[in-house]
């Protein structure tokens, strides 16, 4: 069964804490993505991870770092969450060489007061 | 500036009814167009994907079109149902490959009422 989880779905944290989203994928794709959706906006790229330490910055990767060590997990970190990074936060993947087939996680939502 | 414009941003159809959705974008270059689902509070669901110049598709009571020359294209949904309440969005991939960037709509939010 192919699938995408993400933990924990739903997260409360204040200003300053550090915060780890974590993702796995249990169909050995190679590539792994991490976007956040806000209101009123497309979903914007945070991180991309081609395979195991082969990561790479999408388009606001400003106040977050990834870690991937195995392939089939991909985590976000956020050092000292900021109130400006409340969202919900997906995590994808796709097989490298057919990056127009994605498949989703549920989604994690933070919130950071 | 957003390359991906979803129209309308919301709509409210009676069960039974059909509806359209459009999407309009200016990705170059323009590999394939995806359209998802997604319910309240949940993940994205490829409904159908489009890679020809002028494409189309069908999936049950979903079709859609694709016209690369006027960078468009549409979601039908025919005859709706109450479980097709949902965010529908517009995904255009620059790429074939994992290599190429996602540009994503901001999404039309479905409504269907009894």
């Amino acid at each position: 069964d192919m699938k995408v989880t993400q933990m924990p779905r739903y997260l409360i944290k204040r200003m300053g804490e550090n915060v780890l989203l974590e993702c796995g994928q249990d169909m050995s794709h190679e590539t792994m993505y991490w976007y956040r959706q806000d209101p009123g906006l497309g979903l914007q790229l945070i991180y991309i991870s081609y395979d195991v330490d082969s990561n790479s910055e999408g388009d606001i990767p400003k106040g977050y770092r990834v870690s991937r060590k195995k392939r089939e997990h991909f985590s976000l970190i956020l050092d000292s969450a900021k109130t400006n990074q409340t969202s919900v936060y997906f995590c994808a993947s796709s097989l490298h060489r057919s990056g127009n087939t994605l498949y989703f996680g549920e989604g994690s939502r933070l919130i950071v007061v | 500036k957003t390359q991906v414009e979803q129209s309308p941003q919301s709509l409210v159809v009676r069960q039974g009814e059909n509806c359209v959705l459009q999407c309009n974008y200016s990705v170059t270059p323009d590999n394939h167009l995806r359209w998802f689902k997604q319910d309240t509070g949940k993940g994205l669901v490829s409904l159908t994907v489009l890679v020809d110049q002028k494409d189309k598709t069908s999936n049950g009571r979903y079709s859609a079109t694709l016209d690369k020359d006027a960078k468009h294209s549409t979601l039908h949904i025919t005859a709706t149902l109450l479980d097709d309440t949902a965010t529908y969005i517009c995904v255009v991939g620059d790429r074939g490959s994992a290599l190429g960037r996602l540009h994503f709509g901001a999404g039309t939010q479905l409504i269907v009422i009894p």
